[in-house]
């Protein structure tokens, strides 16, 4: 089946410092993809939906100025956790339909430790 | 709107024991209805899916579940448990399998030897 990539799979940096995260469909083309949060014990809650060539679109409660997603082609998807903070600490999870119709794929997440 | 209920955030059943979790979902359209389970520090892996058709699903592991509408009800059930099912399992709801997914708060499955 289809699958989807993140870079880092996992990455620790210090307070106040921005971390990139990617999200690739490898063998296919995605003009949407999902991010998803994870806090320890709890469940995923959409963040983000991620739009090749236009803004994204953000969920209640989520700033869009501090998640900053750009889908740069339709093979990938960025989120950059700007001046992130020990609060930001989560795993971040991608996912990519690989049609509007057809199945979607999740990536294997990303762990991000804030000190 | 759509949302999943899954009740019991943590289940214990011994070895070879039925497997049963329980999913509930609320949606305004036709819902398409996933379980994924959830190792360790690992992503998501797809169980098994009910778009339309036929109300029981089989899926992988032995896994297998049913959609009951007069219900809202999308449980999974496994007849024998085996250790390696141990994991973190999710229910989601979605308007189709290429738009965001809602999920639930998990259950966490633990088998005793």
């Amino acid at each position: 089946g289809a699958v989807v990539s993140q870079h880092p799979s996992w990455v620790i940096c210090k307070s106040g410092t921005s971390v990139k995260i990617e999200c690739r469909s490898l063998d296919f083309q995605a003009t949407t993809m999902f991010w998803y949060r994870q806090f320890p014990k709890q469940s995923l809650m959409l963040m983000a939906t991620s739009n090749e060539g236009s803004k994204a679109t953000y969920e209640q409660g989520v700033e869009k100025d501090k998640f900053l997603i750009n889908h740069a082609s339709l093979t990938l998807s960025t989120l950059t956790v700007t001046s992130a903070h020990p609060e930001d600490s989560s795993f971040y999870i991608c996912s990519a339909p690989e049609s509007p119709w057809n199945e979607q794929f999740f990536g294997p997440g990303t762990r991000l430790t804030v000190l | 709107a759509q949302s999943v209920t899954q009740l019991g955030s943590h289940v214990s059943v011994s070895e070879g024991a039925l497997v049963l979790l329980r999913c509930n979902y609320s949606s305004s359209v036709p819902p398409y209805l996933f379980w994924y389970v959830q190792y360790p520090n690992q992503g998501l892996q797809l169980l098994l899916k009910y778009t339309t058709g036929a109300t029981l699903v089989k899926g992988i592991n032995g896994f297998e579940a049913e959609f009951k509408k007069s219900e809202t009800s999308f449980h999974l059930t496994k007849p024998s448990a085996h250790m390696s099912d141990a994991a973190e399992y999710f229910c989601a709801v979605s308007r189709n399998t290429g738009n965001q997914f809602y999920f639930g708060t998990g259950t966490s499955l633990t088998v005793i030897p």
